[in-house]
């Protein structure tokens, strides 16, 4: 069963204190991993997709790496409107068009 | 460019109503995603249309819920009657065709039965 692990749960940081949120994940096939970003009361915003393992994506702050068996979601240099909560979910080739999500980290970047 | 958008964005009923969800993908997307994430869980999979076609129903928790999505465009979510347990948040989300794993997000109905 295709599964999805996230960690930490929640992880509070300074501003400019830069650090990484996991993602550790069971698949049979990967399609896609992907990351979000889910600010309170709204919808998931994408951010990221990596497809294989090797592969690297940056946004701003964000630089997202993927292996065989995890991702990571690094941040650098954080600032407060990086507060969020952060998802990581799977599409495997045995779950057709699903994707599967993690339960998330909730980033909070001190001022 | 127009986001998905959900209606309501909150919707408050008492078990054994019914209540109607409704979604607006974004334009030209043929692919669309229910998802519901009750309290304390993840985001869980419902179900995909492909245009009007059910793709993939696999994760519609029983009879009492049903989706329409009625000449390819906007899709309804009904649940009827509605149960203490169908209390969650419930995201729509589209994506532009089958090889596109992008999924873009609605800001989701808050359900609540009492």
């Amino acid at each position: 069963e295709d599964q999805v692990t996230q960690s930490p749960e929640a992880l509070r940081l300074q501003e400019g204190e830069s650090s990484s949120l996991n993602c550790s994940y069971t698949v049979s096939g990967l399609r896609g991993l992907f990351w979000y970003r889910q600010d309170p009361g709204k919808g998931p915003e994408f951010l990221f997709t990596l497809y294989s393992a090797g592969e690297e994506k940056e946004k701003e702050r964000l630089k997202a790496t993927l292996t065989k068996k995890e991702s990571f979601l690094h941040i650098t240099a954080p600032k407060p409107e990086d507060s969020a909560t952060y998802l990581c979910a799977v599409s495997g080739y045995s779950s057709a068009s699903k994707i599967i999500f993690g339960s998330g980290t909730r980033l909070s970047i001190r001022p | 460019e127009a986001g998905v958008t959900q209606f309501p964005s909150h919707s408050v009923i008492e078990k054994g109503q019914t209540v109607t969800l409704r979604c607006d993908p974004i334009s030209g997307h043929d692919n669309l995603y229910w998802y519901r994430r009750v309290m304390g869980k993840e985001i869980k999979f419902l179900l995909h249309f492909v245009k009007e076609s059910k793709q993939d129903e696999s994760g519609m928790p029983n009879n009492r819920f049903l989706a329409e999505r009625t000449g390819g465009t906007y899709s309804t979510l009904k649940v009827q009657p509605a149960e203490l347990e169908d209390s969650g948040v419930y995201f729509c989300a589209s994506s532009q065709d089958v090889g596109s794993y992008e999924q873009y997000f609605g800001p989701g109905t808050r359900l609540t039965v009492t």
